[in-house]
Formats: C-alpha cells, sequence, structure tokens
C-alpha cells in the first residue's frame, strides 16, 4: 500500500490563476480531510469528504475554494484566483472510517507570486 | 469555539532528560485526543490516542479532565525523538505544534 499520494509536491502560481491539488488516498479508505498549515502556524482543518459527499467543510473559506472526491478517481481541492496569502502547504489525510486513525500524504506546497 | 493550545514553539533538552510536552485544550462533551509527529522529511503520523491508552516508543499522555490538559511525556528523551509533535482532537482541530529538539 502506497500511502496518501498528492501531487503535485510543489505547485507555484501567479495571483489570479487556478490551483488544483490531488490526493490518493491509501487503497480502501473511502473518507479524505483536507488541512492547510500557513507558515508559523498549525494545522486548520478545511473539509472532509467521503465518496461523492462533502460531509464537512466548516472549516474552507467560502470563496474560491472548492473540492471534491468523485467516484473514480482522487479528491481534488481547487482554489480560483489565488491570492498571496492562499500560500501554505496543503495536507490531505485519508481513513477508512469516521473515528478510525487519519493517515496523511506529504503535502501540496503552494506559492503564490 | 474547541481549541487546542500547545504554549511551547520549541523544547530543547539533551539525550536522557526527562521530558514534557505541554496540550490543553477546551472542548465540550468528552474529548478524544490525539498526539501526531513529524520527523524530519517524513509525512505527519499518529504516534498515540488517549483511548488506548499505550505507550509508543517510551511516550505516554494522560488525559487530566480537570485540567484539561494531555500533555506527552517521556523519561528519558533520545535523539531520534527530535521532531515536530502535534496534539489534535477528534474533531480535527490541531494545535500549532511543538519542535523537540533532542541534542547528544
Amino acid at each position: 500500500n502506497a500511502g496518501v499520494m498528492q501531487n503535485p509536491r510543489h505547485l507555484v502560481r501567479r495571483r489570479g490563476q487556478e490551483a488544483r491539488l490531488r490526493c490518493s488516498p491509501m487503497k480502501g479508505h473511502s473518507h479524505v480531510y483536507w488541512y492547510r498549515q500557513l507558515p508559523e502556524e498549525g494545522l486548520k482543518f478545511m473539509v472532509y469528504l467521503q465518496k461523492e459527499n462533502i460531509i464537512d467543510e466548516s472549516g474552507m473559506p467560502k470563496e474560491r475554494f472548492s473540492a471534491e472526491f468523485p467516484k473514480e478517481g482522487p479528491s481534488i481541492l481547487r482554489i480560483q484566483q489565488v491570492v498571496r496569502g492562499d500560500s501554505a502547504a496543503y495536507f490531505c489525510a485519508s481513513s477508512p472510517g469516521t473515528t478510525d486513525t487519519q493517515y496523511f500524504g506529504p503535502g501540496t506546497r503552494l506559492t503564490v507570486l | 469555539a474547541q481549541r487546542v493550545t500547545q504554549p511551547e514553539k520549541l523544547l530543547s533538552v539533551f539525550k536522557g532528560a526527562p521530558v514534557e510536552l505541554k496540550c490543553n485544550y477546551s472542548y465540550s462533551g468528552s474529548p478524544e485526543l490525539f498526539w501526531y509527529v513529524q520527523y524530519s522529511r517524513q509525512r505527519l503520523q499518529l504516534l498515540l490516542r488517549h483511548i488506548s491508552r499505550e505507550s509508543i516508543k517510551g511516550f505516554t499522555a494522560d488525559l487530566n479532565k480537570g485540567e484539561t490538559s494531555f500533555h506527552l511525556k517521556k523519561p528519558f528523551a533520545q535523539e531520534e525523538d527530535s521532531a515536530m509533535y502535534y496534539c489534535a482532537t477528534d474533531k480535527l482541530i490541531f494545535g500549532t505544534g511543538t519542535r523537540l529538539q533532542v541534542f547528544p
């Protein structure tokens, strides 16, 4: 089992562009979580998804951010019209069930120029 | 709002010294608490959860509901314990992390 995969590992965008971050959960895991880590800050929960459903998006900014976890393929975190403040490390985690241990991916470091 | 506080950004000790990484929480209901660790160039991974009451790599953590704390302890630190440590709840709230440096 390869573990949680995230790509790209590093992403550079100019202000106003779109950023698409991908997360492939561990085999057999149907729960995916996205977190953001701003410089000098801890991990902040953004969104929790199960296949084709958003369960909890209480940590997601209301505008420009969206997430999906389609029936087939990876989970995608999309940030439209990026701004400098979006520069951060974005981590994905997966678990087989709600109360199970989360397994983290290596993260995607987004830099907005 | 629920919150997890790790007051120390950095904790430096010498090998063989006792270690205590502090974690305080504000939480309504019965909390379930975790410690995650991130070693250099590795991904974040679960170290222990209070519900299992295990000792992992010599670390233990006791939930103290009176003090709303879940401090991580190890009696004798090793150099390989150097890492970032995050306290977290089952409601997906993480602390800001403490970097532990163990000097030889």
